[in-house]
């Protein structure tokens, strides 16, 4: 089975401190993505990286950046922390071709 | 503009009453239709993948179809165990795109 983990569940942080999610898959995926998630919005996707290295903006990526420096793992940072970014974020990651599997979130409140 | 729209929003069932839910779509090259699950606190889990018009999937008591301009969850005779939010997404364009995630139908089903 595909495991896709997120490091943290839950996480408060402050209004302008940086912050890292975290996300590992175990499964030689190429392809990762971040979303977030809100009601009445549903997902929206920040980021996705095509392979080692590289990556591509999705549909809302301003005050977000990515880091993929290895193939199992792809680290979502919020430069500035800010309320609006209060949100239940989700990792993904599959191979190319097949569906994408999901980790279980860490919901972000920034305060 | 690609766009994915699922009906209805919510819907509540007895334990044992079919029904259906929608997810229609506008997009330029479909490349696949996903239907996924989604539990309280948890990440969406896979269910089914449709390439094509007239494509069917079953898995224990749901049914995907697929049309050229939508798909139908099929729910028969549900328990209360079915009770989630089931996401349609599709993905569009060149390969490797990210998904196109729809809001969602949050199901519940009493006994």
């Amino acid at each position: 089975d595909v495991k896709v983990t997120q490091s943290s569940r839950y996480l408060v942080k402050r209004t302008g401190e940086k912050v890292f999610l975290e996300c590992v898959q175990d499964m030689d995926h190429e392809n990762m993505f971040w979303y977030r998630q809100d009601p009445g919005l549903g997902l929206r996707l920040i980021y996705f990286s095509y392979d080692v290295k590289m990556k591509e903006k999705g549909d809302i990526p301003e005050g977000y950046s990515v880091s993929r420096e290895k193939k199992e793992r792809f680290s979502l940072i919020l430069e500035s922390a800010s309320t609006n970014q209060t949100s239940m974020y989700l990792c993904a990651s599959r191979q190319q071709g097949q569906p994408q599997h999901f980790g279980d979130g860490t919901r972000l409140s920034i305060l | 503009e690609d766009q994915v729209t699922q009906s209805p929003e919510a819907l509540r069932l007895q334990e044992g009453e079919s029904s259906s839910l929608n997810c229609s779509y506008t997009v330029s090259g479909l490349r696949g239709l996903f239907w996924y699950r989604q539990d309280p606190g948890k990440g969406p889990e896979f269910l089914f993948t449709l390439y094509s018009a007239g494509e069917e999937k079953e898995k224990e008591r749901l049914k995907a179809t697929l049309t050229k301009k939508e798909s139908f969850l099929h729910i028969t005779a549900p328990k209360p165990e079915d009770s989630a939010t089931y996401l349609c997404a599709v993905q569009a364009g060149q390969a490797g795109t990210a998904l196109i995630f729809g809001k969602g139908t949050t199901l519940s089903v009493s006994s």
